[in-house]
């Protein structure tokens, strides 16, 4: 069966960085896009872009240019966010979700990670 | 961006209500749109794809449908384990953007 295992929570000082994952199994990893969507407490959905592990090619939401970077690990079947130069704003539930246009879209998704950051 | 305005931002429901949840885009998304239902500390759920199909294991109460840029999701017959929050999201073009949400409550 289809998961999406991400890791644990963060408390992480402003200014620092962050890298979480999403470990996909039960289906070929290099064959759909993850996308990553951010959650801010009691607000709605954003998303942040996708990448295609098969390639490593990767597309953004112009917002998170320069706050987001994308990789994945095809031997682990892995998926990692990076975050920098983190403030206040950047808490969040940050969730995982695999998508293949144009039928597949966002269903299976991880349980979240919530990122917090305070000093 | 593609904005997705969704209402109500809530709604107070009684068990047995049909209700209809509805997002209106900014500009043509064709069937580009999805419905998912979110319950307190958990993941999205995706209930409706492609505007008017109801994924996989979905209760057939629920029903998407699309009259030119306004999307609707409607629950028939609402049941106690659909109190939770609802979300449509825009797939059509870049940045994919979602509405910001319908929280359903319990009268």
């Amino acid at each position: 069966q289809v998961q999406l295992q991400q890791s644990g929570a963060e408390l992480v000082k402003p200014g620092s960085s962050v890298k979480i994952s999403c470990k996909a199994s039960g289906y070929t990893f290099t064959s759909y896009d993850m996308h990553w969507i951010k959650q801010q407490p009691g607000n709605g959905l954003e998303w942040i872009g996708w990448i295609y592990p098969g390639n490593g090619n990767t597309k953004y939401n112009q917002k998170f240019n320069g706050k987001a970077t994308l990789t994945a690990d095809k031997s682990s079947s892995t998926a990692y966010m990076q975050l920098s130069s983190l403030t206040s704003e950047d808490s969040a539930v940050y969730f995982c979700a695999r998508f293949r246009y144009p039928g597949i879209v966002f269903d299976y998704w991880g349980q979240g990670v919530m990122v917090t950051v305070s000093s | 961006d593609i904005q997705m305005t969704q209402s109500p931002s809530s709604m107070s429901v009684s068990l047995g209500d049909t209700v209809t949840i509805t997002c209106r885009a900014s500009q043509d998304v064709g069937i580009y749109v999805n419905w998912f239902q979110q319950k307190p500390g958990k993941s999205p759920r995706r209930m409706i794809y492609r505007a008017t199909n109801l994924a996989d294991g979905v209760p057939s109460r629920f029903s998407g449908s699309r009259s030119g840029s306004d999307y609707s999701l409607t629950i028939s017959s609402l049941e106690s384990e659909d109190v939770a929050d609802y979300h449509c999201l825009q797939y059509d073009e870049y940045p994919y953007t979602f509405g910001a949400g319908t929280k359903l409550e319990l009268k």
